[in-house]
This record gives structure tokens, sequence and C-alpha cells, in this order.
């Protein structure tokens, strides 16, 4: 079945990074992409940014750029998210999500999720 | 950037009567080329990423009960659940996918009453 499974929780200090791994597994990696999700515990859901799988073509949110980078490993079908310059309200649980949709296009963008990854709780504290 | 907003914050309903969600999008994520509502409804419960329930804002997704459905275009649109049962309980959210960035209401509590 299509799964995404994701790395173990991190702590890190205040200005620090982190890199949050997504390996999928039951579909062809290259044929869609993945979006990446934030939500602080208790609170709701922000879209980090997208990158496909065909080709690493990147389109992120606004407020997170020149911090973040999404990269992907077509070779262990793994896409990864690093976070730079953290601070304590980066505190939260990251989410990859598979586009719903199959091809090659930035527009695979503009994409409904599933699967999910089950989360990957990130905790800023000094 | 495109503003959901959903209403209510939180509602109670019995078991076996309808609880219905609403969301609006600060603009029309009707996309006008294929008459498409480029709108998704999600499920999550604690502990739980978001489980898909919708998207084209009424198109049901695979395995998900009958009794969930969606309605609306435009920039309005409901999430109407027509007979609750207990495992409904959960936090219910919109998104559109129309542009970016995407974005995602601010969630719904879902209770027994």
């Amino acid at each position: 079945q299509v799964q995404l499974v994701q790395s173990g929780a991190e702590v890190k200090k205040p200005g620090a990074s982190v890199k949050v791994s997504c390996k999928a597994s039951g579909y062809t990696f290259t044929s869609y992409g993945i979006s990446w999700m934030r939500q602080v515990p208790g609170q709701g859901l922000e879209w980090m940014g997208w990158i496909s799988g065909y080709n690493g073509n990147t389109n992120y949110a606004q407020k997170l750029q020149g911090r973040v980078t999404m990269t992907t490993d077509t070779s262990t079908s793994t896409a990864y998210m690093d976070l730079r310059s953290l601070r304590s309200d980066d505190t939260a649980v990251y989410y990859c999500a598979r586009g719903s949709v199959p091809g090659t296009g930035r527009d695979q963008v503009y994409n409904w999720f599933d699967p999910w990854g089950q989360g990957t709780l990130v905790t800023v504290s000094s | 950037d495109i503003v959901m907003t959903q209403s209510p914050d939180s509602l109670a309903v019995s078991l076996g009567e309808r609880a219905t969600i609403n969301c609006k999008s600060s603009q029309s994520v009707l996309y006008s080329s294929n008459k498409k509502n480029y709108l998704a409804w999600y499920q999550q419960k604690p502990g739980q990423p978001p489980k898909l329930l919708i998207y084209w804002a009424s198109t049901r997704e695979s395995g998900v009960p009958d009794r969930f459905s969606g309605s609306g275009s435009g920039t309005d649109f409901t999430l109407t659940i027509s007979s609750l049962q207990a495992e409904d309980v959960a936090v219910y959210y919109c998104q559109q996918y129309y542009s970016t960035p995407i974005t995602f209401g601010q969630g719904t509590r879902l209770d027994i009453k």
C-alpha cells in the first residue's frame, strides 16, 4: 500500500537546523509531488511547500523562503525538508504528504493530499 | 493568500443526528476552465495525521463512509455527516488547492452531545 514513513522526533536549540526525512513506498516516487505541512500542537495546519518527485522543482511558502530547503533522493524514494535558523515558534509536528494526482509539471503543486506521513515532532528549546 | 474560514469552531451533535460544518474562502476556488472547485476536506483524530475525506468539493475518497458528503461552489462549502457515529469525533479541516500558498481552515472540533 502507499505509505510515507518519516524520521523520528528531534530536539534542537534555537538557531540550529533540522532535517526531516519522508520515505515513500508502494508507488512510483517520480510520478508524484510531496508537500510538507506543520502543525503546532493543538492548532491548525500550515503548508510549508512542495517538491516535485520528478525533477526536484520546488514551491515554498513565502513566509519560509530563505529558511527552508526541500530535496529528494529518487534512488531511495525519500524526500527531505531542511529548516534552518530554528526559533521556538518552529516547535511543531511536521508532516509530509503526497499529492494525489500524478504528473511531472509545476501544476502538480495544486493538489489535495493523500496519504500523509505519521508526523515528526520537532521541539526547539534552549 | 486565500483565507479559509470555518464555522463553527466547535459543535456537539447527538449520535445519529446530522452534523454540518461550513467553510468559506476569501476568493473563489472554482477554476473556470474545468468547472472544478479546488477544495478538500480532512478528518484528524488525536495523535494522527489528517485523513482525506472529500476532494473537488464533493467527491468522496474511496473507503470513506457515505454518511460523509461535501457540497458548495465558489466560496461557500459544507461538509455534512448525515448520521453521526462515535468514531466521527475529530477535528475537521477544509483546504484549498486553487493557488499557492495552499491554505487550510482553522479546524472545527466535533464532539458527541
